[in-house]
């Protein structure tokens, strides 16, 4: 099986533009989470998606947003880009819905540098 | 807010030594995972712990969860430089729908 994959793995871009990153679950997985790892706050969760519906959301600002599509894809948004939103972005898929007990597997992330 | 806390921040061993990371929670979880993150790489998932005072072992990696379900502990026998990364731990409250994960314990050894 292939794994989860994100698009771009690399991105620059200035404070003030938006971003989309991209992410596709292991094949049969339904549920995608996203996450915001920086070296000061570590792995911090931003949101997951099952079926299409934003199931969870953690505590950042509406600037972060996301959608799930039928094939289960996920993209993630980030409008008006500050400094602080440089981070590697990781998305994880899982089989299931209901609480994350099961399995999660990672993306290889998207850097996102904002100058 | 619910806190996963984790410690030490950094370990640096020499080959063979053991090496041992604390995770913990400010409040009861209902599971505990473990991830590994190589330099470079994304979080790898390494186990999910359960029950009450739970032990798994993988080789030379010994996983324990704590009898109140607030701790956990990871445990690596005669370390490698192959065991270099960063250790996570994730835990799912009780009633909570997404987990919370410690800072991570970054590891690193010296032959």
């Amino acid at each position: 099986k292939a794994g989860v994959t994100q698009t771009p793995r690399y991105l620059i871009k200035t404070r003030g533009q938006q971003v989309t990153l991209s992410c596709s679950p292991i094949s049969g997985h339904r549920s995608v989470s996203w996450y915001q790892q920086t070296p000061g706050q570590g792995l911090q969760f931003l949101f997951e998606y099952f079926s299409e519906t934003q199931r969870n959301k953690g505590n950042f600002p509406g600037r972060f947003s996301g959608r799930q599509f039928s094939n289960s894809r996920s993209e993630m948004n980030v409008s008006t880009l500050e400094l602080g939103d440089s981070a590697l972005y990781l998305c994880a898929s899982r089989f299931g819905g209901g609480a994350p007990t099961d399995t999660q597997y990672f993306g290889p992330g998207t850097r996102l540098t904002v100058l | 807010g619910q806190q996963v806390m984790q410690i030490p921040q950094y370990q640096h061993v020499q080959e063979g030594e053991d090496f041992t990371t604390y995770c913990n929670s400010s409040t009861t979880l209902s599971n505990i995972q473990w991830y590994k993150q190589r330099p470079g790489g994304h979080p790898v998932f390494l186990i999910q712990l359960v029950k009450s005072g739970e032990v798994k072992k993988q080789k030379r990696l010994t996983f324990q969860f704590g009898e109140a379900k607030k701790n956990s502990s990871l445990h690596i026998t005669a370390t490698q430089t192959t065991d270099v990364g960063t250790y996570f731990c994730a835990g799912l409250p009780q009633a909570g729908t997404a987990l919370i994960f410690g800072k991570g314990t970054t590891l690193s050894v010296s032959s």
